[in-house]
C-alpha cells in the first residue's frame, strides 16, 4: 500500500517550458489536492478535486491547470513555467472532503525554474 | 475565506520540557482543525486533529485544545525529545456546503536541544 505517489521527485526546467506533475493514490479516496510549499509561506492550495470529474481553484491557481484523470490520478500542469513557480509541490488525498477526513500527503516534487 | 495565524514561527526547548504552539482562525464556521508534522525534506504527516464539538484531545505526549469562543487552538507536546524537532503546521477547514479546503498556518520550527 503505497499511499500517495508523486512523480517526478525532482525536476529542473527552463523558463517557458511546460511540465506535468503526476499524482496517484491507492487508498480509494474521493478527494485530491495540489499544494505548493515555499519557505515561510506554509502550504497553499493550488487546485483540488472533490470527486472524480470535478476540479476547483484553490488559493493560488494562476499559471496552473489540473486534470482528474480517474479516481486514482490527479495531475498538475505548468503550461509555461516561470521562476516564481520554483517550489516544492505536494499532492494529497482524503476519503471525503465533506466529512472532515484527514488529508494524506505524497513525498513532494521539488521543482526549480531557471 | 478562512485565515489562520500561527505562533511562534520558531521555538527552541530543552529535551524534557513542554512545547506549546498556538493558532488562531478567522471564520467561526470552521469545524475541523488538524495538526501536521513535517521533518526536513519529508512529507507533512498528520499527528492529531480535533473537531469543533470537542474541547481537548490527547494522544500520548501530544494534546490539542480548542477554544471556539476565542477562535484559537493549541498544540501541546510534553516531555519533548530530539525526534520531536520538525516544522509543525496547524490548519482549519470551514464546515458545510462543498468546501473541501484546508487553510494552513505558516508553520513553527520546533528545535529540541539534547
Amino acid at each position: 500500500n503505497a499511499g500517495v505517489t508523486q512523480t517526478p521527485k525532482f525536476q529542473v526546467l527552463k523558463t517557458g517550458q511546460s511540465m506535468t506533475l503526476q499524482c496517484a493514490q491507492d487508498m480509494n479516496h474521493n478527494s485530491m489536492y495540489w499544494y505548493r510549499q515555499d519557505p515561510g509561506m506554509g502550504l497553499r492550495l493550488i487546485y483540488y478535486s472533490a470527486s472524480e470529474g470535478t476540479t476547483d481553484k484553490g488559493e493560488v491557481p494562476n499559471g496552473y491547470n489540473v486534470s482528474r484523470l480517474n479516481k486514482r490520478e490527479f495531475s498538475l500542469r505548468l503550461e509555461s513555467a516561470a521562476p516564481s513557480q520554483t517550489s516544492v509541490y505536494f499532492c494529497a488525498s482524503s476519503a471525503s472532503g465533506v466529512s472532515n477526513q484527514p488529508q494524506h500527503f505524497g513525498d513532494g516534487t521539488r521543482l526549480s525554474i531557471l | 475565506g478562512e485565515n489562520v495565524e500561527q505562533h511562534p514561527s520558531t521555538l527552541s526547548v530543552q529535551e524534557g520540557d513542554s512545547a506549546v504552539i498556538k493558532c488562531t482562525y478567522s471564520d467561526s464556521a470552521s469545524n475541523y482543525f488538524p495538526w501536521y508534522k513535517q521533518e526536513l525534506g519529508k512529507r507533512p504527516q498528520l499527528i492529531i486533529d480535533i473537531r469543533s464539538n470537542v474541547g481537548e484531545k490527547k494522544d500520548q505526549r501530544i494534546a490539542v485544545t480548542l477554544n471556539k469562543t476565542a477562535k484559537h487552538f493549541s498544540l501541546h507536546i510534553t516531555e519533548t525529545q530530539p525526534e520531536d524537532s520538525a516544522v509543525y503546521f496547524c490548519a482549519a477547514r470551514l464546515s458545510g456546503g462543498s468546501n473541501y479546503k484546508l487553510t494552513f498556518g505558516k508553520g513553527t520550527l520546533l528545535t529540541v536541544n539534547p
